[in-house]
This record gives structure tokens, sequence and C-alpha cells, in this order.
């Protein structure tokens, strides 16, 4: 069976400092892979997404960027973290087809101090 | 770009009362609609999805939606709720045919009183 790993589960982090979150998946290949962002009472906002290695798009401009070094490999990162970079996030995976679900793992808390 | 609408930010109940979430979305073609919930300390789960075919869909724990295509709605229906069913719940919505544009509503948070 698939599964998702995500970590740190919590993070927290001077402003400035850099970043990097780790999102792999098992059991499958050629996975669709996201990062979103959940802010309370506000759902989840789409980050980035990517379809394949080396493949990735920005839903929003932002201070953060993503990477897909491997298949079954996402990270998160900045070079220099701001206050409004705290919150939660996520990583998900899909098999890329629209029906099909996508998968999330547990997420990461950003603290920035 | 679709949208979607959960209008109840938080529901408080019962045990044992029925339950009734509303999600509406805004798109002008043809879509694939999910709900998920987030139990406490927990990571999201699928409950259900519609992508075809019956626009009554059944899903885990009792949880069942129906698609109301005139209307735009997804809402999330059980007819008898359990304490444990205390939970954030969002329903999300995806153009078919693209595997990007997951759409996600502001949740709805359901506390169930015992």
């Amino acid at each position: 069976s698939q599964t998702i790993h995500q970590w740190p589960a919590t993070l927290v982090q001077p402003v400035g400092s850099p970043l990097s979150l780790e999102c792999t998946v098992e059991g499958t290949s050629n996975p669709n892979l996201y990062w979103y962002r959940q802010a309370a009472g506000r759902g989840l906002q789409l980050l980035f997404y990517s379809v394949g290695i080396g493949q990735i798009s920005s839903e929003v401009p932002q201070n953060l960027s993503a990477s897909r070094p491997q298949d079954r490999q996402f990270i998160l990162s900045s070079k220099k973290l701001l206050l409004s970079d705290s919150g939660f996030y996520l990583c998900a995976w899909s098999s890329g087809q629209s029906y099909q679900p996508q998968h999330f793992g547990d997420g990461t808390r950003l603290s920035i101090l | 770009a679709q949208s979607v609408s959960q209008h109840n930010h938080h529901v408080i109940l019962s045990e044992a009362a029925s339950l009734e979430l509303g999600c509406n979305y805004s798109y002008g073609g043809t879509v694939n609609l999910f709900w998920y919930v987030q139990y406490p300390g927990q990571h999201l789960q699928l409950l259900l999805k519609y992508f075809s075919g019956d626009p009554l869909v059944k899903g885990i724990k009792g949880f069942e939606a129906e698609f109301i295509k005139s209307k735009f709605s997804f809402n999330l229906r059980k007819p008898s709720v359990q304490w444990s069913d205390t939970a954030e719940y969002f329903c999300a919505v995806i153009p078919s045919g693209s595997a990007r544009q997951l759409t996600f509503g502001s949740g709805t948070q359901l506390t169930v009183l015992p």
C-alpha cells in the first residue's frame, strides 16, 4: 500500500533562517505531489505541485520554493524565513487523475520566532 | 478558476442528531467532488468522493453526500452523529481532467456533544 511521510512534525525557526521540509511517498511511482498551507478558518491553499522530477509549478508568489530531486521526494524550502511563513504545511500525493483523491501527510507545524 | 463555499464555520450538535453540512462550488464545467475529514491530531482523510454516475454518494462511517448539479451543491449528511464525529470537514472540488486544481473550502468544525 502507498504511504506518505512528512517531517519534521514541528519546527521552530528564527526569522531569516533557512527552511527545508521533506516529503516522501512509498508504494507508488510517478505520483503527482503537492505542498499546501493550512490556515485556521481558511482551508488549504495550494503552494506548489509537481507532475514529475524537476517539474515544479507555483500557485502563489511567496518566499518559498519547492524541488523534486527524485520521483517520490518533494522538498519545500526557503532561504530566509519570514514571520508570515508560520503555519501548518501539508504534503499530498495523487495518482494524477482528477477523480482520484489526494492523500495527505501528517503535516508540519512551523513556528517562526 | 473554481471556488468552494462552506457556509457553516462551526456546527454544534448533540449525539444522535442529524447532520447536514453545506458545500457550494462555482465552476462552469464538469467537476469531481470530495469531502475530507480531519480528526483532532490526525491527518486529512478522504470521507467520500463523486466523479460520475449516481449523485448520491456513500462514504465511510455512515456519511453520504448528494451532488445536485443544478444547485452546484455537494452537501454532506449523516442521519445520526456520534461524539467520535467531532472533527473538521472540508469540501473540495477539481475540474474533471485536471490533477492540479483541487480547491478546498474553508472547512466546518463539527462538535458533537455527548
